[in-house]
């Protein structure tokens, strides 16, 4: 069964480049069957999409980050990050990763169990 | 982008009550509708797929309904552990987009 644990640090300057990781068990990166996305939600807040990635290396990005975002995926590690730079305090939100699903549309499922960055000096 | 809106924003129920909530896309979307619940402190769980499709190990008393633009998630027979936040997800597009969210407590 699919497993997704998000790490990196917890607090991040003003100015600076958010870093995360999302670790894979259960299943390989690689494989043609998975997809991978990263989601957001500011504290008390509803959950923002911010980019997915697919097998064949295409990525989408939300259209208000993607000046600022990139996904990637490190198949030797069965990773895949987001890094997110200049942030704001308006980047202050738990991370989510998650396996996005592929059928009648797509969907994500399961999800890792968040990761809380705080943009604070 | 595609917007999507949720109403109620919230409502407040008790067990036993058979619980809607309306998602509404901006344009037709066909069944590309997703349903998600999420618990205070706990990461979202997908309930519906493909606009009427219930995930595995979620039980039946959920359902979802519609196309094109109007949808429907239905509890038929609310019980306590599903007081959370509904969320819906449309994937039409390649962006993807979230509705804002129904909260679910007691009444």
């Amino acid at each position: 069964q699919l497993q997704l644990q998000e790490s990196g640090p917890g607090l991040v300057k003003p100015s600076e480049t958010l870093s995360l990781t999302c670790t894979v068990s259960g299943g390989s990166i690689s494989s043609s069957s998975y997809y991978w996305g990263w989601i957001r939600q500011p504290p008390g807040k509803g959950l923002e999409w911010i980019g997915s990635i697919y097998y064949s290396g295409s990525t989408y990005y939300n259209p208000s980050l993607k000046s600022r975002v990139t996904i990637s995926v490190d198949t030797s590690k069965n990773q895949f990050s987001l890094k997110l730079s200049s942030v704001t305090a308006a980047d202050t939100a738990v991370y989510y990763c998650a396996s996005l699903q592929d059928g009648d549309g797509n969907w994500f499922d399961p999800w890792g169990q968040g990761t809380l960055v705080t943009v604070s000096s | 982008d595609i917007q999507m809106t949720q109403s109620p924003s919230s409502l407040s129920a008790s067990v036993g009550d058979r619980v809607t909530i309306t998602c509404r896309a901006s344009q037709s979307i066909s069944s590309y509708l997703n349903w998600y619940q999420q618990k205070p402190g706990k990461a979202p769980k997908l309930l519906i797929y493909a606009a009427s499709s219930l995930q595995s190990g979620v039980p039946s008393r959920f359902s979802g309904s519609g196309s094109g633009t109007d949808f429907t998630l239905t509890i038929s027979s609310l019980q306590p552990e599903d007081f959370a936040t509904y969320y819906c997800q449309q994937s039409y597009s390649t962006i993807f987009t979230f509705g804002p969210g129904t909260k679910v407590d007691i009444k």
